[in-house]
């Protein structure tokens, strides 16, 4: 059964700071990876989608790796801004279905 | 530019009522999926569907009917509400293989007591 895993659950920075976020997963088997933003109340809003057969993405100040081997991936944000804070969830995709790590929660202070 | 829509935003049930959560998108999307988000569980799907016709079972399904008779609605029910299922409930769809970019909606939160 595949889990998906995310350190640190939360996270509190001043404004910036370069991040790492974390996501690990059990089954190397996955069609792509996505990240997601979530803000409080609000639906999930897509950030980055890793196919399987990639390495990394990248979007702006934000940069995502893919290692499937390992089964890992990690989200770098550059320059950290107080209107980054939010929670961000990894996903892996078996096609059909995703898989949810619980999110990092994302505060960053001025 | 509608994208996923879900009705209703707020809901309060008695515990036994039953209803149903509305999801529509209008992208022309294959997949449609419907997932509960609960404090440290983070999101769990409840019932998935590959296309018009085709409904599957996820981690979660008890309590849970779906139906898929277009391609544009994928709607939830509840058949008789629990306290349990007190949750924030939420939609998604994507184009399916290659393209599972998922998008989602902004979902329903729903209060069972």
């Amino acid at each position: 059964k595949q889990e998906v895993t995310q350190i640190p659950a939360a996270l509190s920075v001043p404004e910036g700071e370069n991040l790492v976020l974390n996501c690990s997963f059990t089954d190397s088997a996955i069609y792509n990876l996505q990240w997601f933003r979530q803000d409080p109340g609000k639906g999930l809003t897509s950030l980055l989608l890793i196919q399987s057969s990639q390495r990394e993405q990248t979007s702006g100040r934000l940069n995502a790796s893919l290692d499937k081997s390992s089964g890992r991936s990690t989200l770098y944000i550059a320059a950290s801004q107080p209107g980054d804070s939010a929670t961000y969830l990894c996903a892996v995709d078996n096609t059909d279905k995703l898989i949810f790590g619980t999110g990092t929660r994302l505060q960053v202070f001025p | 530019n509608a994208g996923v829509t879900q009705t209703p935003k707020f809901q309060v049930l008695k515990t036994g009522q039953s209803m149903t959560l509305q999801c529509a998108q209008d992208m022309n999307h294959e997949y449609m999926s419907w997932y509960r988000q609960d404090p440290g569980m983070g999101l769990r799907l409840i019932h998935y569907s590959v296309g018009a016709g085709i409904t599957d079972q996820g981690e979660v399904p008890n309590g849970y009917n779906v139906s898929r008779s277009t391609t544009e609605d994928f709607p939830l029910r509840l058949l008789s509400a629990a306290p349990s299922q007190t949750s924030v409930y939420f939609c998604a769809s994507s184009y399916g293989p290659p393209n599972t970019e998922a998008f989602f909606g902004q979902g329903t939160r729903l209060t069972v007591v």
